[in-house]
């Protein structure tokens, strides 16, 4: 496998459940991003993870738990969803360096379509 | 923080014809703007990328130019074919600690 994977490709839900998405590269890449692709919002950066350290949380409600073990996987971890958070989830991961942020071409994931009902 | 806003939001054009969106950002510090192709129920994949050190790059139909004391750069597609038909998101970033910042996308249709 190459690339950016995600799994699972689909997730319904509802919301009293707990559930995970993961995220795996293969690129040997040192940064890695969760976004969130809905009508609204087409883009929102969710997290981001530089060296496996947590360097952004751009306001994401606490039922939103990343996780980064490695430098090569990503998890999102949900718990008592609500129904707009029904959306595309996207995993990406670049090569960055210390001095500087975004500074590289992100390679995304297929996505995790959520449902959560 | 970034902001970049990112104009038209939806733009039909016939096949052959020239397409622009245009973007606009306010970190100066940004130095790094590329600009991604997602089509429908695809991920968004690189199409090409400009730095700060450039003002324009071409590659076949596509061009990007990059304006950093107005801080703004623009796709340009030329010969569009209905294949171009996608939602083209535009981004800057650069700066340390920081991530891309994406804008809200263009949805353009070429219709043959």
């Amino acid at each position: 496998e190459t690339g950016v994977t995600q799994t699972p490709r689909h997730l319904v839900m509802g919301m009293t459940n707990k559930k995970s998405l993961k995220c795996e590269q293969h690129l040997g890449h040192n940064a890695m991003y969760w976004y969130k692709q809905s009508a609204k919002k087409p883009l929102e950066l969710m997290f981001v993870y530089n060296f496996k350290e947590q360097t952004e949380n751009n306001s994401v409600p606490s039922r939103f738990s990343p996780e980064c073990p490695n430098s090569s996987h990503l998890f999102l971890h949900l718990h008592t969803l609500q129904p707009e958070d029904s959306a595309l989830y996207l995993c990406a991961s670049s090569q960055e360096s210390l001095w500087s942020g975004g500074g590289n071409e992100q390679f995304f994931g297929p996505g995790t379509r959520l449902t959560v009902l | 923080g970034e902001n970049v806003e990112q104009h038209p939001s939806t733009l039909s054009v016939q096949e052959g014809d020239s397409a622009v969106i245009k973007c606009t950002y306010s970190d100066s510090a940004s130095n790094y703007f590329p600009w991604y192709k997602q089509e429908l129920g695809k991920r968004p994949q690189l199409i090409i990328d400009i730095r700060s050190n450039v003002g324009e790059k071409k590659d076949q139909r596509i061009a990007v130019t990059l304006n950093k004391t107005a801080k703004h750069f623009s796709l340009h597609i030329t010969e569009t074919q209905p294949e171009d038909s996608a939602v083209y998101f535009c981004a800057a970033g650069g700066r340390a600690g920081t991530a891309l910042i994406f804008g809200k996308g263009t949805t353009l249709s070429v219709s043959s």
